[in-house]
């Protein structure tokens, strides 16, 4: 069977400081991926979606980016940390694009 | 216009109540449907997935979509406490989601 994995599941990091979001996929070959963030309170809010290695399509222009090295393994950066890039962060995949997708467990950042 | 628009609420129901929700999408050409479950500080987890006109029921939820009126709703019958959460609806256009409506079952 799938599953997905997703860590830290929490992080508090300083205002300034680099982020390292790691999410990875078992148990299936060449996945959709997604990063959401999820504002409390507020919807989901797409950041990007990859259909495949080194395909990476940004749907925010913002402080983050999104790599794909491997066909399971999806990481979400940043160089410099903002107040308002906290939040809850959650990966997720679908076999296809017009498939169901199934969510990691999420990582909670606050950023001080 | 947003891809994906649902009734805010929130929504509270008595237990044992239905709970109805309801969702319109803007992309004609969407062919699937799905309805997830966020309980508060968790991931969303997917308990619907519809792909053709008419209704589908599992368990205590029943699907119903209609393309040609580009809506697509979501019946909790007997709700129970447990149900209490926010349920969001998606379509596959870069999976796309609704604000999602909160749904509290009062016991």
């Amino acid at each position: 069977s799938q599953t997905i994995h997703q860590w830290p599941a929490t992080l508090v990091q300083p205002v300034g400081s680099p982020l390292s979001l790691e999410c990875t996929v078992e148990g299936t070959s060449n996945p959709n991926l997604y990063w959401y963030r999820q504002a409390a309170g507020r919807g989901l809010q797409l950041l990007f979606y990859s259909v495949g290695i080194g395909q990476i399509s940004s749907e925010v222009p913002q402080n983050l980016s999104a790599s794909r090295p491997q066909d399971r393994q999806f990481i979400l950066s940043s160089k410099k940390l903002l107040l308002s890039d906290s939040g809850f962060y959650l990966c997720a995949w679908s076999v296809t694009a017009s498939t169901e997708a199934f969510f990691g467990q999420g990582t909670r950042l606050t950023v001080v | 216009q947003k891809e994906v628009e649902q009734n805010s609420g929130p929504l509270s129901v008595p237990e044992g109540a239905i709970a109805s929700l309801n969702c319109t999408y803007s992309d004609r050409v969407s062919q699937s449907f799905f309805w997830y479950r966020q309980y508060s500080g968790k991931s969303p987890e997917l308990i619907m997935s519809i792909y053709s006109n008419g209704d589908k029921e599992d368990g205590r939820f029943t699907a119903q979509l209609n393309k040609a009126s580009q809506y697509v709703s979501l019946l909790i019958r007997d709700s129970q406490p447990s149900d209490s959460a926010t349920y969001l609806c998606a379509v596959p256009s870069k999976l796309s989601f609704g604000a999602g409506t909160t749904v509290t079952v009062r016991a």
